[in-house]
């Protein structure tokens, strides 16, 4: 089972430039979210995407955009990347975003560091 | 507005202690709570969560939670320890609007001592 697979593990980049952070999920799941992840800050919701050809802004989509590319895949892209943008990314799924009592499953994460 | 705190950003038990990573919660109307864990590297693995009826709630490798209305709390428990407990534990909290309104803690960092 492989759950939720995000590429790629690391990732350095120099200011200002892109990068796409891919992410896909073979559990059938119609929802899909990307979060980031900052030390004393938990997790925040950058992106979500509640079924295939729907995206919407989660709490900090500033530099990002996201695209569904069909039900299992979902990117995510930096398009001038910012020392700001320095985290922890993680993509997550869902049965949908309305049920809450079927758990967000996580994928291993992509560290990036922009210098 | 939503919101959970995780007061203790670092908390030491012994192996064979019970242990206790608290949690509390800001929420109008009824909460969806739910605790999840990060392993290093990793990424967060449900443990358990809860929606409504009984306020202990079990979950996985034997973590169970405490769901407490009055005092806005759901501290997560187990009752004797294991090295291998030791990660990142998160809290968080809906107020039924769906995953894209929860709301996650900061994390406590739990380090069980040999």
């Amino acid at each position: 089972n492989a759950g939720v697979t995000q590429t790629p593990k690391f990732q350095v980049l120099k200011t200002g430039q892109s990068m796409t952070l891919q992410c896909a999920q073979d559990m059938n799941h119609n929802s899909m979210y990307w979060y980031r992840q900052d030390p004393g800050m938990g997790l925040r919701l950058i992106y979500y995407s509640a079924s295939e050809g729907t995206t919407d802004k989660g709490e900090v989509p500033n530099g990002y955009n996201v695209s569904r590319l069909n039900k299992r895949e979902f990117s995510l892209r930096l398009e001038s990347a910012a020392p700001s943008q320095t985290s922890v990314y993680f993509c997550a799924s869902s049965a949908s975003t309305g049920r809450l009592n079927s758990p967000l499953h996580f994928g291993n994460g992509t560290r990036l560091t922009v210098t | 507005a939503q919101s959970v705190a995780q007061p203790e950003d670092q908390v030491n038990v012994a192996e064979g202690n019970p242990l206790t990573v608290k949690c509390t919660y800001s929420v109008s109307g009824n909460p969806y709570l739910f605790w999840y864990v990060q392993y290093p590297n990793r990424g967060l693995q449900f443990l358990l969560k809860y929606i409504t009826g009984d306020n202990l709630v079990k979950g996985s490798y034997g973590f169970e939670a405490e769901f407490n209305k009055s005092q806005t709390s759901f501290h997560l428990k187990k009752p004797s320890a294991l090295v291998s407990d030791s990660a990142l534990y998160f809290c968080a909290v809906s107020k039924s609007g769906g995953y894209q309104k929860v709301t996650f803690g900061t994390g406590t960092k739990l380090q069980v001592i040999p």
